[in-house]
């Protein structure tokens, strides 16, 4: 039971590249969610979904887009590298009440 | 701004005393409360949770309580241990509005032998 799984764990961009970070769940969980950690500012939510298909705006959406084309997976895109997104990205799942989290992807953006 | 607040971003305590980590919310609509604990380059585990109808939860060493009054938890960690040394995260939800969890800042705990 591999639980929550992102790729990949490192990478790093120039401004203006675009890349994808894929999240994949074993657990059928219906939410998913993309959190960006930074110092001193804790864990933020970026995008979110209840369920196949459908997606939501966290608190810092700006920057990103992602889809929900099936229920295990769940990718957050960025278009347009910036170096205000450096960061260490955070895929969760959960059934209702508590979220589990993958183990991060970190990112650099020169 | 920032819903969920943890004012201390660090905190030692010797080995073998209590651990206490404060965690303090804004939005009444929250109903539930949790705590995570992380370890550098691995992702939050969960430790510990709450319910809005509760205000104590205890489990083995670890402990949250509730002040809905205050609009405050805290977590007790008795006796703490070095492995106990971690980054603790408060978090926040109201479940009847679509599920989404808000995060502190979290507060560093150095356990020192």
């Amino acid at each position: 039971n591999a639980g929550v799984t992102q790729t990949p764990k490192f990478r790093v961009l120039k401004t203006g590249q675009s890349m994808t970070l894929l999240c994949a769940q074993d657990m059928n969980h219906e939410y998913m969610y993309w959190y960006r950690q930074d110092p001193g500012m804790g864990l933020r939510l970026i995008h979110y979904s209840v369920g196949e298909g459908t997606t939501a705006k966290g608190e810092v959406p700006d920057g990103y887009n992602v889809s929900r084309l099936k229920k295990q997976n769940f990718l957050l895109g960025l278009e347009s590298a910036a170096p205000s997104q450096t960061s260490v990205y955070f895929c969760a799942s959960s059934y209702e009440t508590v979220l589990t989290f993958g183990a991060g992807s970190r990112l650099t953006v020169l | 701004d920032q819903q969920v607040k943890q004012n201390s971003p660090s905190l030692s305590v010797q080995e073998g005393r209590i651990s206490i980590l404060n965690c303090d919310y804004t939005n009444s609509m929250f109903d539930y409360f949790l705590w995570y604990k992380k370890y550098p380059a691995e992702g939050p585990t969960f430790l510990i949770s709450i319910s809005s109808i509760k205000d104590k939860n205890e489990d083995g060493r670890f402990t949250v309580f509730l002040n809905k009054s205050a609009k405050h938890l805290s977590l007790h960690i008795v006796p703490s241990q070095p492995g106990d040394s971690a980054v603790y995260f408060c978090a926040a939800s109201a479940r009847n509005t679509g599920n989404q969890f808000y995060f502190g800042t979290g507060t560093s705990l150095t356990v020192i032998p």
